[in-house]
């Protein structure tokens, strides 16, 4: 089954230890996207990638670190997460081909941070 | 700045009755609107896609209208059902394909 698949779903930490989220997809797609979904705001871009060793800032890339080593993995690193970074992360990804069905997105991580 | 406005914010209604929701967006140069649902805690799922040249599309129950000269879409819902409450976003790519913006979206209630 084509997906995306984040870990963890839940994750409660505290402030200023490092902690990674994951994000592996299996459609072979080019470009992966870290989004934070917060209440009225929508969801914003936090980092995104062209393919491997490519990423670049979205409209809210502080305090978030992110790696491309491989086409399947884009991890979302937080070095020392803060209260502000509470929400709720969502992993995308879709091929850069025109015409395509858009994002693939995963099914979340609900992130505290206290 | 590129931005996609919905409205309402939230709307709430009876299982068997129709809706509409609206987008409007500044997004330029357009490339594509796509529309899309997304339940309590869940990643949002595509129901339609719609390019410039496309003015209505439909899925289902979902029928999408955009109209690129006034830069407006709705999304139409028909004989709702329960299953329908979820919020829908809407969500406009600029023509490199890969600048999309997301609207804050429209959270649809319906109850039995």
């Amino acid at each position: 089954e084509a997906q995306v698949t984040q870990n963890p779903r839940y994750l409660i930490t505290v402030t200023g230890k490092k902690l990674t989220v994951t994000c592996s997809q299996n459609m072979n797609h080019e470009y992966m996207s870290w989004y934070r979904q917060d209440p009225g705001l929508g969801l914003r871009q936090i980092y995104y990638s062209m393919n491997v060793e490519v990423t670049d800032k979205g409209d809210v890339p502080e305090g978030y670190k992110v790696s491309r080593k491989e086409k399947r993995n884009f991890p979302l690193i937080l070095e020392s997460p803060s209260p502000n970074q509470t929400s709720l992360y969502f992993c995308a990804s879709s091929s850069l081909a025109l015409g395509t069905d858009g994002y693939t997105f995963g099914s979340g991580t609900r992130l505290t941070v206290v | 700045k590129n931005q996609v406005e919905q409205s309402p914010q939230s709307l709430i209604i009876l299982e068997g009755k129709n809706c509409t929701l609206q987008c409007n967006y500044t997004v330029s140069p357009f490339s594509n609107l796509r529309w899309y649902k997304q339940d309590t805690g869940r990643g949002p799922v595509s129901l339609t896609i719609m390019t410039f040249s496309e003015n209505t599309k439909s899925n289902g129950r979902y029928t999408a209208t955009l109209d690129a000269d006034t830069k407006q879409s709705s999304l139409h819902i028909t004989a709702s059902q329960l299953s329908d409450s979820a919020s829908y976003i809407c969500v406009v790519s600029a023509r490199n394909n890969n600048d999309m913006r997301f609207g804050a979206g429209t959270r649809l209630t319906v109850k039995p």
